[in-house]
C-alpha cells in the first residue's frame, strides 16, 4: 500500500519567513495530494490540493508543488503569519476512497 | 464545501462503560466514512473504513470487537468504543466522501470527538 513520509516533524520560522514542508509517497498510482492545516483541537481543514497532471498550484501565500518522477510533493508558505501556526498533514491519494496521511509537521511562526 | 458533523465533542465516561460517537453528513450522501484516532501532536491514525451497506475494514491493530463501526445509512456512521478503559483516552475524528464528492477528491473532517476515560 501507500507510504506517505513528511518532513520535518517540526518547524520554527520568524515572522515573514517562508516555510517548506515535504512529503514522499511510494505509490505511483495516488494522484491527488491534499495539504490539511489543523489547529489544535480542531478539525484538520483543507488549505491546497494538487492533482498529478499538474506541477504546481499556488493560493496567494500558499503553494504546493508535486514531482510525479521522485514521487515527492511540497508546501510552501511565504510570508508566514502567527496564525499559520498549525499542524500541517500531507496526504496522497490513489483512489477516492483510499487517502494516505503523512505523520504531520507541527509550525510554529515567531512574531 | 461539504458539512460533516460529529457528536459529541467531549465525553468523559467511566471506565468499563461504552460511548458511542457518530458521525454525519449534513448535506450529502457519505457513501464511505473513515475513523481516525489522534493522540496529542500526532498525526491521523486511520482507525477504519465504513461503506454504507457493509461492514467496516479494520486497519491492522485495531480491534473490530472494541471499537464496533456501523454505517447503517448514507448519511450517518458511529463509533461505540466498547468496555473503555483509560488507553482508549484519544481525539476520535471521522471524515467522509461520497462518489459524487471524490470526483474533487476532496475529504471532509468531522470536528472530532475528545473521549476521556477515568
Amino acid at each position: 500500500g501507500e507510504n506517505v513520509e513528511q518532513h520535518p516533524s517540526t518547524l520554527s520560522v520568524q515572522e515573514g519567513d517562508s516555510a517548506v514542508i515535504k512529503c514522499t509517497y511510494s505509490d505511483s498510482a495516488s494522484n491527488y495530494f491534499p495539504w490539511y492545516k489543523q489547529e489544535l483541537g480542531k478539525r484538520p481543514q483543507l488549505i491546497i490540493d494538487i492533482r498529478s497532471n499538474v506541477g504546481e498550484k499556488k493560493d496567494q501565500r500558499i503553494a504546493v508543488t508535486l514531482n510525479k518522477t521522485a514521487k515527492h510533493f511540497s508546501l510552501h508558505i511565504t510570508e508566514t503569519q502567527p496564525e499559520d501556526s498549525a499542524v500541517y498533514f500531507c496526504a496522497a491519494s490513489p483512489s477516492g476512497n483510499q487517502f494516505y496521511f503523512g505523520t504531520g509537521t507541527s509550525l510554529t511562526v515567531i512574531p | 464545501g461539504a458539512v460533516v458533523s460529529q457528536h459529541p465533542s467531549w465525553v468523559i465516561c467511566k471506565s468499563g462503560t461504552s460511548v458511542k460517537i457518530e458521525c454525519r453528513s449534513l448535506d450529502f450522501q457519505a457513501t464511505t466514512m473513515f475513523w481516525y484516532r489522534q493522540f496529542p501532536k500526532q498525526s491521523l491514525m486511520l482507525m477504519a473504513t465504513s461503506n454504507e451497506g457493509s461492514k467496516a475494514t479494520y486497519e491492522q491493530g485495531v480491534e473490530k470487537d472494541k471499537f464496533l463501526i456501523n454505517h447503517a445509512s448514507l448519511t450517518l456512521s458511529t463509533l461505540t468504543v466498547t468496555s473503555a478503559h483509560p488507553e482508549d483516552s484519544s481525539f476520535y475524528i471521522c471524515s467522509a466522501g461520497a462518489t459524487s464528492l471524490f470526483n474533487t477528491g476532496e475529504l471532509f473532517f468531522g470536528e472530532g470527538s475528545r473521549l476521556t476515560v477515568l
